[in-house]
């Protein structure tokens, strides 16, 4: 069981924008940068958020990362076919000096 | 371009031992990280440990501690991850990713194409 906390599901229509929470605790995502990963259906997962807000480049503007106390979310605007694919959170954790993932968040574009 | 290829893929047996390769190019190996991690069959990502690709230094998942080791070898920028007394649940696709050379902290920015390791009698 994961202790970063995701929706195991999310969708929308093209042109929409959705959101997919992160929710952790003070020894992580309370005390760390949170990064979030897109895996295409078959594919090795991409870094598609650093740093909480980051975006690495190449990555479209359209994808956005916050970050609130023990909380993070990635909003994903303009929503395109191409998007749909899992999406994870990650955070080092300082209780356990290792790193944690989300469960995931399917995203199905409608 | 940076690229990161892993080695091909393998069936073992329970309590057998696995040791994946991940050879680096287009940047200098010695100035980043490389992680791993794992991925169990449509389940989700699970990070293994890091490995400084400069003094080789490690840091492990404490549910793996005495089961796994990380080496890297500079002459040929290679990361090797070995998994011992391995077990069915151990069944998963292993990827090895580009760190940062500091600790395991930072994000993995490359990620190498994946080792699918399947553990069966």
């Amino acid at each position: 069981q994961s202790v970063l906390t995701q929706p195991p599901s999310a969708s929308g229509t093209p042109g929409q924008r959705v959101t997919i929470s992160c929710s952790g605790s003070s020894s992580n995502i309370g005390r760390n940068y949170v990064y979030w990963y897109q895996q295409l259906p078959g594919t090795a997962p991409k870094l598609l958020i650093n740093r909480n807000n980051e975006r690495p480049s190449g990555v479209p503007d359209r994808f956005s990362g916050s970050k609130s106390g023990t909380s993070a979310s990635l909003a994903i605007s303009g929503l395109r076919p191409e998007d749909e694919a899992d999406y994870y959170c990650a955070a080092w954790d300082d209780s356990l000096s290792g790193v944690l993932f989300g469960g995931g968040t399917k995203l199905t574009v409608l | 371009q940076v690229q990161l290829v892993q080695s091909g893929a393998e069936v073992k047996k329970p309590g057998a031992s696995v040791k994946v390769s991940c050879k680096a190019s287009g940047y200098n190996f010695s100035n980043f990280g490389i992680t791993w991690l794992r991925q169990a069959p449509g389940q989700g990502l699970e990070w293994m440990g890091w490995i400084s690709a400069d003094s080789g230094a490690t840091n492990y998942a404490q549910n793996l501690q005495g089961r796994v080791t990380m080496t890297k070898d500079k002459s040929t920028s290679t990361a090797y991850m070995e998994l011992r007394s391995l077990r069915s649940d151990d069944t998963a696709v292993y990827y090895c990713a580009r760190g940062v050379v500091s600790g395991p902290r930072g994000p993995c920015d490359y990620w190498g194409q994946g080792t699918l390791i399947t553990v069966s009698s």
